[in-house]
């Protein structure tokens, strides 16, 4: 298995620009979810997706889409990218067994966006 | 709700020194908790976990006691190493009725560990 996978790695914008970050599972995981990871403060919830054309917002949605067609990807869409969304992205999975969520998280290797 | 406080870091360490991460929780019901480990340059990845209190985690000579009375998941290695060098979270998870999966982690204490 490849695991959590993102694309791409690092990625530089100009102000207003758009652009998708891919991210992509293969271990059939129900869950999956988007972090932002700043100096000082620790992971933040984006988006996150309890399944297949499920999601709902977390901490900091604002700028930021998803959309879930498929168990294996969750794409996250900036709309209009302002220097404050400068971050190291992180995508995770989870999966339940028997109904019971393992709580346990899969993540990515991360994108790292700048945007001047 | 709930939430994680963790030591502020770095941790500044000699080889072969005893590590502690103090790590304390509250939370609504009965958690998970769990130690995340991210290398440079690379992403989270699960060290150990807990399920019940009183249990032990252990991965690669970490260990980490369920300390329900104290609300606590400290981690601690006896030797460290300097491929030990990394930042570490912890994390807890509480089940709900709902099936919420969202956990909550802490804000991550860097570990330095010099030859």
């Amino acid at each position: 298995n490849a695991g959590v996978t993102q694309t791409p790695k690092f990625q530089v914008l100009k102000t207003g620009q758009s652009m998708t970050l891919q991210c992509a599972q293969d271990m059939n995981h129900e869950y999956m979810s988007w972090y932002r990871q700043d100096p000082g403060m620790g992971l933040r919830l984006i988006h996150y997706s309890v399944g297949a054309g499920i999601t709902d917002q977390g901490e900091v949605p604002n700028g930021y889409n998803v959309s879930r067609s498929t168990t294996e990807d969750f794409p996250l869409r900036l709309l209009s990218a302002a220097p404050s969304q400068t971050s190291v992205y992180f995508c995770a999975s989870s999966y339940s067994s028997h109904g019971v969520s393992s709580y346990e998280q899969y993540f990515g290797p991360g994108t790292r966006l700048t945007v001047t | 709700g709930n939430s994680v406080t963790q030591m502020e870091g770095p941790v500044t360490l000699s080889e072969e020194a005893f590590l502690t991460i103090n790590c304390t929780y509250t939370a609504t019901g009965y958690p998970s908790l769990f130690w995340y480990v991210q290398y440079p340059g690379e992403g989270l990845q699960l060290l150990l976990k807990a399920t019940k209190a009183d249990d032990k985690g252990s991965n690669k000579g970490f260990e980490a006691t369920y300390r329900k009375e104290t609300t606590s998941f400290h981690l601690e290695k006896g030797s460290v190493q300097v491929s030990d060098s990394a930042v570490y979270f912890c994390a807890l998870h509480v089940p709900s009725s709902g099936g919420s999966y969202i956990p909550t982690f802490g804000r991550g204490t860097s570990l330095i560990v010099h030859p």
